[in-house]
């Protein structure tokens, strides 16, 4: 059974400060790992992954893909109030559709 | 452009009736999801068209629910017998797959639906 696991479930930071996300996944069919920030209802698209070791960046947000270790992490720098966010983690395999979810991070940032 | 458009915003219905709810996709893209969150939980894939067809409906829980798409662009995922576990927020999304299969998928705000 497909799994993606992130960690940890919430998370509470004050402004300026750096907050690093996980997520872990099973190896079957994999072929890429989505970064999603959801704030309200619509999930908003942050970065794919499909290279192990290739940092992909966004402003102060970045985030890296390790397919030995089958982890990703997603940085946020200097966080500000708007980080506050439900951030998801998804595995897209070989069935082209599918993406599989983790529970999500719960991002409070206080200011 | 315009994103992806779901209604009704909000849908309460009584426990036994039928509801259908509706996905309008960005313009041109020819992949479309459905997708169902529960409260602190991450969403969880029901099925996948490309084009008209449904390409994978793996993700259904049963029978009483159905998607259609049947001219490639809106798509309705009809809810029958709703029962008051089906209560969450239904998301679609869509991708254009024209430069290949695996393409980010752009959400819409969800229909959030409550059975009583």
């Amino acid at each position: 059974e497909d799994k993606v696991v992130q960690s940890p479930l919430s998370l509470v930071v004050h402004e300026g400060d750096t907050v690093t996300l996980n997520c872990s996944y099973e190896v079957t069919n994999f072929r890429s790992l989505l970064w999603y920030k959801q704030e309200k209802k619509a999930p908003t698209f942050l970065f794919m992954l499909t290279s192990s070791g290739i940092e992909k960046k966004s402003g102060r947000l970045s985030s890296i893909l390790d397919k030995k270790e089958l982890f990703s992490i997603l940085n946020i720098t200097a966080t500000q109030t708007g980080d506050s966010a439900i951030y998801l983690c998804a595995k897209g395999g070989t069935s082209y559709g599918k993406l599989t979810f983790g529970q999500g991070t719960i991002l409070t940032v206080h200011p | 452009g315009a994103g992806v458009s779901q209604t009704p915003s909000n849908k309460v219905t009584e426990k036994g009736k039928y509801v259908e709810l509706r996905c309008d996709p960005i313009s041109g893209h020819t992949a479309l999801y459905w997708y169902r969150q529960s409260l602190g939980q991450g969403p969880e894939f029901l099925i996948y068209f490309q084009g008209t067809g449904a390409a994978d409906d793996s993700g259904l829980p049963n029978d009483r629910f159905f998607a259609v798409r049947p001219e490639g662009s809106v798509s309705t995922l009809k809810i029958q017998r709703t029962e008051r576990g089906d209560s969450a927020v239904y998301l679609c999304a869509s991708s254009s797959t024209v430069a290949g299969p695996y393409n980010e998928q752009f959400f819409g705000p969800g229909t959030r639906l409550t059975v009583l």
